[in-house]
């Protein structure tokens, strides 16, 4: 385990479905983050939160819709998606204000998402 | 916009042959350059990271990588891959405020025994 758990790892959902992905972090980070992963495209950030407050939305759909109840949890509710939303959805987090600039994310195994 | 290009999409090596992934960088301004490995089924997890100071930067498993500023370069290298190096290989670049990374499409890196 990472230290960011993701659940489920799979889910299959209809086009109709009303679902949510969950991440959950406990390494005092700061700042979360969701990303898409699909193939043979580079990683699409989706959405970032800092210290709670969404801060970043780079023009995702509005049938995603981001939650961020405290600095440990970050959630992303589905409804009515597409066949092309299919992908694999990667939770991360970081610490923002460390003095030494280590930048570097913590990842999730991501949840597996398939839309039929 | 900030954006990350990697040129190859796959690679198959033998191992014990060198290997050099590229990833080039649209950025102006100070970068922060990263490298990500995720071995089949696992999570992402860092491989090396460049801030500043000495352009060429080790990280685990041998790998290291080299930042050419005049190139707008971060080419990932290793003298001798082995079997167990094969993975996606993802470059990343840090990108304006809030910690925000642009990650490349990826290189998938295949090495037969």
């Amino acid at each position: 385990e990472t230290g960011v758990t993701q659940t489920p790892r799979h889910l299959v959902m209809g086009m109709t479905n009303k679902k949510s992905l969950k991440c959950e972090q406990h390494l005092g980070h700061n700042a979360m983050y969701w990303y898409k992963q699909s193939a043979k495209k580079p990683l699409e950030l989706m959405f970032v939160y800092s210290l709670e407050e969404r801060v970043e939305n780079n023009s995702v759909p509005s049938r995603f819709s981001p939650e961020c109840p405290n600095s440990s949890h970050l959630f992303l509710h589905l409804h009515t998606l597409q066949p092309e939303d299919s992908a694999l959805y990667l939770c991360a987090s970081s610490q923002e204000l460390l003095a030494d600039g280590d930048y570097g994310y913590t990842f999730g195994s991501g949840t597996r998402l398939t839309v039929v | 916009a900030q954006s990350v290009s990697q040129h190859n999409h796959h690679v198959i090596l033998s191992e014990a042959a060198s290997l050099e992934l590229g990833c080039n960088y649209s950025y102006g301004g100070t970068v922060n350059l990263f490298w990500y490995v995720q071995y089949p089924g696992q999570h992402l997890q860092l491989l090396l990271k460049y801030f500043s100071g000495d352009p060429l930067v080790k990280g685990i498993k041998g790998f290291e990588a080299e930042f050419i500023k005049s190139k707008f370069s971060f080419n990932l290298r290793k003298p001798s891959v082995q079997w167990s190096d094969t993975a996606e290989y993802f470059c990343a670049v840090k990108a304006g405020g809030y910690n925000k990374l642009i990650f490349g499409a990826g290189t998938r890196l295949a090495v037969h025994p």
